[in-house]
Protein backbone atom coordinates (compact mmCIF):
# COMPACT_ATOMS: atom_id res chain seq x y z
CA UNK A 1 0.00 0.00 0.00
CA UNK A 2 1.59 3.35 -0.68
CA UNK A 3 1.64 5.37 2.34
CA UNK A 4 1.73 9.13 2.48
CA UNK A 5 3.30 10.93 5.65
CA UNK A 6 2.98 14.32 6.90
CA UNK A 7 5.66 15.57 9.84
CA UNK A 8 2.69 16.77 11.83
CA UNK A 9 -0.75 16.41 12.29
CA UNK A 10 -1.31 18.88 14.53
CA UNK A 11 1.14 22.04 14.20
CA UNK A 12 0.89 25.76 16.02
CA UNK A 13 2.72 28.97 14.69
CA UNK A 14 3.06 32.89 15.33
CA UNK A 15 2.38 35.60 12.25
CA UNK A 16 5.20 36.20 10.81
CA UNK A 17 7.21 32.62 11.60
CA UNK A 18 8.69 30.76 8.22
CA UNK A 19 6.69 27.30 8.62
CA UNK A 20 7.34 24.39 6.98
CA UNK A 21 5.69 21.49 6.45
CA UNK A 22 7.11 18.30 5.17
CA UNK A 23 5.30 15.37 3.30
CA UNK A 24 6.93 12.11 2.41
CA UNK A 25 5.75 9.19 0.05
CA UNK A 26 7.33 5.61 -0.14
CA UNK A 27 5.80 4.02 -4.24
CA UNK A 28 8.40 5.92 -6.22
CA UNK A 29 5.30 8.38 -7.55
CA UNK A 30 6.38 11.39 -10.21
CA UNK A 31 3.98 13.49 -8.88
CA UNK A 32 3.07 15.31 -5.62
CA UNK A 33 0.70 18.01 -4.73
CA UNK A 34 0.13 20.08 -1.86
CA UNK A 35 -3.61 21.29 -1.08
CA UNK A 36 -5.70 23.26 1.48
CA UNK A 37 -9.00 22.82 2.85
CA UNK A 38 -11.32 25.08 4.27
CA UNK A 39 -14.82 24.47 5.19
CA UNK A 40 -16.90 25.60 2.45
CA UNK A 41 -14.25 25.48 -0.05
CA UNK A 42 -13.04 22.36 -0.40
CA UNK A 43 -9.71 21.22 -1.45
CA UNK A 44 -8.13 24.42 -3.64
CA UNK A 45 -4.34 23.15 -4.78
CA UNK A 46 -1.49 24.99 -3.68
CA UNK A 47 1.20 23.48 -5.91
CA UNK A 48 2.53 20.39 -7.43
CA UNK A 49 5.63 18.84 -8.67
CA UNK A 50 6.25 16.38 -11.56
CA UNK A 51 9.91 15.87 -10.97
CA UNK A 52 12.77 16.37 -8.71
CA UNK A 53 13.61 20.20 -8.35
CA UNK A 54 10.17 20.93 -10.55
CA UNK A 55 7.43 22.83 -9.10
CA UNK A 56 4.51 24.02 -10.87
CA UNK A 57 1.70 26.76 -9.09
CA UNK A 58 -1.46 25.40 -8.43
CA UNK A 59 -4.58 28.04 -7.78
CA UNK A 60 -3.47 29.90 -4.55
CA UNK A 61 0.27 29.72 -4.53
CA UNK A 62 0.26 33.22 -3.04
CA UNK A 63 2.21 33.28 0.23
CA UNK A 64 3.72 29.68 -0.46
CA UNK A 65 6.86 28.10 -1.63
CA UNK A 66 7.72 24.37 -2.18
CA UNK A 67 10.55 22.27 -2.23
CA UNK A 68 11.43 19.13 -3.92
CA UNK A 69 15.50 18.07 -3.49
CA UNK A 70 14.67 14.24 -3.59
CA UNK A 71 11.76 12.47 -5.23
CA UNK A 72 9.97 10.95 -2.29
CA UNK A 73 10.23 14.95 -0.01
CA UNK A 74 7.85 17.40 -0.90
CA UNK A 75 8.05 20.24 1.39
CA UNK A 76 5.37 23.11 1.61
CA UNK A 77 6.98 26.69 3.05
CA UNK A 78 5.14 29.75 4.71
CA UNK A 79 7.37 32.37 4.18
CA UNK A 80 5.95 34.42 6.64
CA UNK A 81 2.99 33.06 7.86
CA UNK A 82 -0.28 34.81 8.57
CA UNK A 83 -3.46 34.04 10.09
CA UNK A 84 -5.52 33.79 6.79
CA UNK A 85 -3.22 30.33 6.45
CA UNK A 86 -5.02 28.74 9.53
CA UNK A 87 -6.01 25.69 7.66
CA UNK A 88 -5.88 21.38 7.11
CA UNK A 89 -3.16 21.56 4.48
CA UNK A 90 -2.78 17.98 2.97
CA UNK A 91 -0.19 16.62 0.55
CA UNK A 92 -0.83 13.90 -1.77
CA UNK A 93 1.22 11.48 -4.35
CA UNK A 94 0.28 10.11 -7.65
CA UNK A 95 1.84 8.18 -11.00
CA UNK A 96 2.19 9.97 -13.81
CA UNK A 97 0.80 8.16 -16.68
CA UNK A 98 1.05 10.57 -19.27
CA UNK A 99 -1.54 12.74 -17.26
CA UNK A 100 -2.45 14.33 -13.62
CA UNK A 101 -5.70 13.12 -13.49
CA UNK A 102 -5.90 9.31 -14.82
CA UNK A 103 -3.86 8.02 -11.80
CA UNK A 104 -5.72 8.51 -8.54
CA UNK A 105 -4.09 10.90 -5.81
CA UNK A 106 -2.78 8.79 -2.54
CA UNK A 107 -3.11 11.37 0.38
CA UNK A 108 -1.37 12.06 3.57
CA UNK A 109 -3.54 12.50 6.81
CA UNK A 110 -2.99 16.38 6.83
CA UNK A 111 -1.52 18.77 9.27
CA UNK A 112 -4.22 21.05 10.98
CA UNK A 113 -2.34 24.24 11.06
CA UNK A 114 -3.22 27.33 13.08
CA UNK A 115 -1.23 30.75 12.87
CA UNK A 116 -1.61 32.73 16.02
CA UNK B 1 -13.10 27.43 -10.55
CA UNK B 2 -15.98 25.16 -9.54
CA UNK B 3 -15.23 22.12 -12.20
CA UNK B 4 -17.56 19.17 -10.46
CA UNK B 5 -20.47 19.51 -7.84
CA UNK B 6 -21.86 17.23 -5.24
CA UNK B 7 -25.13 17.07 -4.34
CA UNK B 8 -26.84 16.80 -1.83
CA UNK B 9 -24.26 18.66 0.49
CA UNK B 10 -25.57 16.41 3.21
CA UNK B 11 -27.19 13.07 3.62
CA UNK B 12 -28.04 11.14 6.66
CA UNK B 13 -29.36 8.06 6.37
CA UNK B 14 -30.03 4.86 8.35
CA UNK B 15 -27.68 1.52 8.49
CA UNK B 16 -28.54 -1.01 5.90
CA UNK B 17 -30.71 1.79 3.44
CA UNK B 18 -28.84 2.82 0.16
CA UNK B 19 -26.90 6.22 -0.65
CA UNK B 20 -26.59 7.84 -3.31
CA UNK B 21 -24.49 11.39 -4.18
CA UNK B 22 -24.60 12.79 -7.62
CA UNK B 23 -21.95 14.86 -9.43
CA UNK B 24 -22.46 17.22 -11.92
CA UNK B 25 -19.28 19.09 -13.89
CA UNK B 26 -19.72 21.74 -16.32
CA UNK B 27 -16.86 20.49 -19.22
CA UNK B 28 -15.95 17.75 -20.83
CA UNK B 29 -13.61 15.26 -19.30
CA UNK B 30 -11.32 12.22 -19.36
CA UNK B 31 -11.71 10.95 -16.15
CA UNK B 32 -13.90 11.28 -13.21
CA UNK B 33 -12.74 9.94 -9.47
CA UNK B 34 -14.62 9.47 -6.39
CA UNK B 35 -13.16 9.60 -2.74
CA UNK B 36 -13.77 9.33 0.95
CA UNK B 37 -12.67 11.20 3.85
CA UNK B 38 -13.36 10.30 7.59
CA UNK B 39 -13.29 13.14 10.01
CA UNK B 40 -9.75 14.48 10.40
CA UNK B 41 -8.11 11.95 8.30
CA UNK B 42 -7.01 12.46 4.61
CA UNK B 43 -9.14 10.95 1.36
CA UNK B 44 -9.05 7.82 -0.06
CA UNK B 45 -9.27 7.18 -3.44
CA UNK B 46 -12.59 4.95 -4.04
CA UNK B 47 -13.13 4.49 -7.69
CA UNK B 48 -12.08 6.26 -11.13
CA UNK B 49 -14.14 5.84 -14.29
CA UNK B 50 -13.06 7.06 -17.92
CA UNK B 51 -15.11 8.89 -20.29
CA UNK B 52 -15.38 6.17 -22.49
CA UNK B 53 -16.98 3.80 -19.20
CA UNK B 54 -20.64 4.35 -18.48
CA UNK B 55 -19.90 2.03 -15.15
CA UNK B 56 -17.70 0.48 -12.58
CA UNK B 57 -18.53 -1.55 -9.46
CA UNK B 58 -16.43 -1.76 -6.65
CA UNK B 59 -17.65 -4.18 -3.51
CA UNK B 60 -20.89 -2.44 -2.09
CA UNK B 61 -19.79 1.04 -4.65
CA UNK B 62 -21.15 1.58 -7.57
CA UNK B 63 -20.50 4.32 -9.74
CA UNK B 64 -22.00 5.28 -13.01
CA UNK B 65 -21.30 8.30 -15.52
CA UNK B 66 -23.17 10.47 -18.12
CA UNK B 67 -21.35 12.15 -20.37
CA UNK B 68 -24.28 13.49 -22.35
CA UNK B 69 -26.09 15.19 -18.77
CA UNK B 70 -22.32 15.84 -17.74
CA UNK B 71 -23.17 14.14 -13.83
CA UNK B 72 -22.15 10.88 -12.30
CA UNK B 73 -23.39 9.46 -9.09
CA UNK B 74 -21.90 6.85 -6.59
CA UNK B 75 -24.38 4.64 -4.93
CA UNK B 76 -23.48 3.00 -1.57
CA UNK B 77 -25.38 -0.26 -0.98
CA UNK B 78 -26.42 -1.62 2.32
CA UNK B 79 -25.14 1.39 4.15
CA UNK B 80 -22.79 0.84 7.38
CA UNK B 81 -22.10 3.55 10.00
CA UNK B 82 -18.58 2.91 8.82
CA UNK B 83 -19.38 4.77 5.78
CA UNK B 84 -20.25 7.71 7.73
CA UNK B 85 -17.72 10.32 5.98
CA UNK B 86 -17.23 13.22 3.58
CA UNK B 87 -17.73 12.07 -0.14
CA UNK B 88 -16.22 13.96 -3.14
CA UNK B 89 -16.31 13.36 -7.23
CA UNK B 90 -12.89 15.01 -8.49
CA UNK B 91 -12.64 15.92 -12.07
CA UNK B 92 -10.31 16.87 -14.71
CA UNK B 93 -10.34 20.01 -16.55
CA UNK B 94 -9.08 19.39 -20.60
CA UNK B 95 -6.76 21.92 -20.54
CA UNK B 96 -2.94 21.38 -21.50
CA UNK B 97 -2.60 21.00 -17.86
CA UNK B 98 -5.45 18.37 -16.88
CA UNK B 99 -5.24 19.23 -13.01
CA UNK B 100 -7.93 17.33 -10.66
CA UNK B 101 -10.22 19.39 -9.14
CA UNK B 102 -12.23 18.61 -6.02
CA UNK B 103 -15.94 19.09 -5.58
CA UNK B 104 -16.85 20.56 -2.15
CA UNK B 105 -18.90 17.24 -1.12
CA UNK B 106 -21.17 15.67 0.24
CA UNK B 107 -21.48 14.75 3.82
CA UNK B 108 -22.65 11.63 4.57
CA UNK B 109 -24.23 10.30 8.18
CA UNK B 110 -25.33 6.47 8.38
CA UNK B 111 -27.29 6.02 11.50
CA UNK B 112 -26.68 3.28 13.40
Amino acid sequence: DVKVTQSSRYLVKRTGEKVFLECVQDMDHENMFWYRQDPGLGLRLIYFSYDVKMKEKGDIPEGYSVSREKKERFSLILESASTNQTSMYLCASSLWQGSYSNQPQHFGDGTRLSIL
Amino acid sequence: SQQGEEDPQALSIQEGENATMNCSYKTSINNLQWYRQNSGRGLVHLILIRSNEREKHSGRLRVTLDTSKKSSSLLITASRAADTASYFCATDARTSYDKVIFGPGTSLSVIP
